[in-house]
């Protein structure tokens, strides 16, 4: 596609529920990087892939979060038993993934998916 | 570990003057620096980066930084300011691990206001 998109745009769930964040990259793009981003602040990195492989988890809080990209494009992140501290906006970005240097590369953001949990 | 800290959470300037937003960066190797802003409903927009090559970087919608290693900076600059501008921006960081593995570390970002 023309640009990054992440759908839904707004969530609101209640506690303890499970939910599913969306990110469609730009079609060319190998790499893929999920953020977190609380009122107020920077993003804060949670993960990536390079097409289905997913060499950083790190960023991600705690085993209740976990994302996939099963087929090297359209990524999810899934939240389990969400609590009120995961209220936040979540943030999709891809980049073209050069192999020669590609923390170089610009990393293209989708407009977010806002999530509150009550 | 690679990080960058911005100065000021808001600035506030008038139509016309001088943009400057600041930005310091710590880090043990050569950095690699980036400025994005983001603009209300929307996602993040690159506006320069920095990757060893010139120090002074220019980017999109007249805006520029210079990189200076002796005050380990990179502070974000455009002439004249605007109405458009009012956003916010984010100074970032590549941060490399042990493992290989990088991932982009952003400031806590400023807020510009351009009053009329």
């Amino acid at each position: 596609g023309a640009g990054v998109s992440q759908s839904p745009r707004y969530k609101v769930t209640k506690r303890g529920q499970d939910v599913t964040l969306r990110c469609d990259p730009i079609s060319s793009h190998a790499t893929l990087y999920w953020y977190q981003q609380a009122l107020g602040q920077g993003p804060e990195f949670l993960t990536y892939f390079n097409y289905e492989a997913q060499p950083d988890k790190s960023g991600l809080p705690s085993d209740r979060f976990s994302a996939e990209r099963p087929e090297g494009s359209i990524s999810t992140l899934t939240i389990q038993r969400t609590e009120q501290r995961d209220s936040a906006m979540y943030r999709c970005a891809s980049s073209p993934g050069r192999l020669a240097a590609p923390w170089t590369d610009t990393q293209y953001f989708g407009p977010g998916t806002r999530l509150t949990v009550l | 570990a690679q990080s960058v800290t911005q100065l000021g959470s808001h600035v506030s300037v008038s139509e016309g003057a001088l943009v400057l937003l600041r930005c310091n960066y710590s880090s043990s190797v050569p950095p690699y620096l980036f400025w994005y802003v983001q603009y209300p409903n929307q996602g993040l927009q690159l506006l320069l980066k920095y990757t060893s090559a010139a120090t002074l970087v220019k980017g999109i919608n007249g805006f520029e930084a210079e990189f200076k290693k002796s005050e380990t900076s990179f502070h974000l600059t455009k002439p004249s300011a605007h109405m458009s501008d009012a956003a916010e921006y984010f100074c970032a960081v590549i941060r490399f691990d042990m493992d290989s593995s990088y991932k982009l570390i952003f400031g806590s970002g400023t807020r510009l206001l351009v009053r009329p």
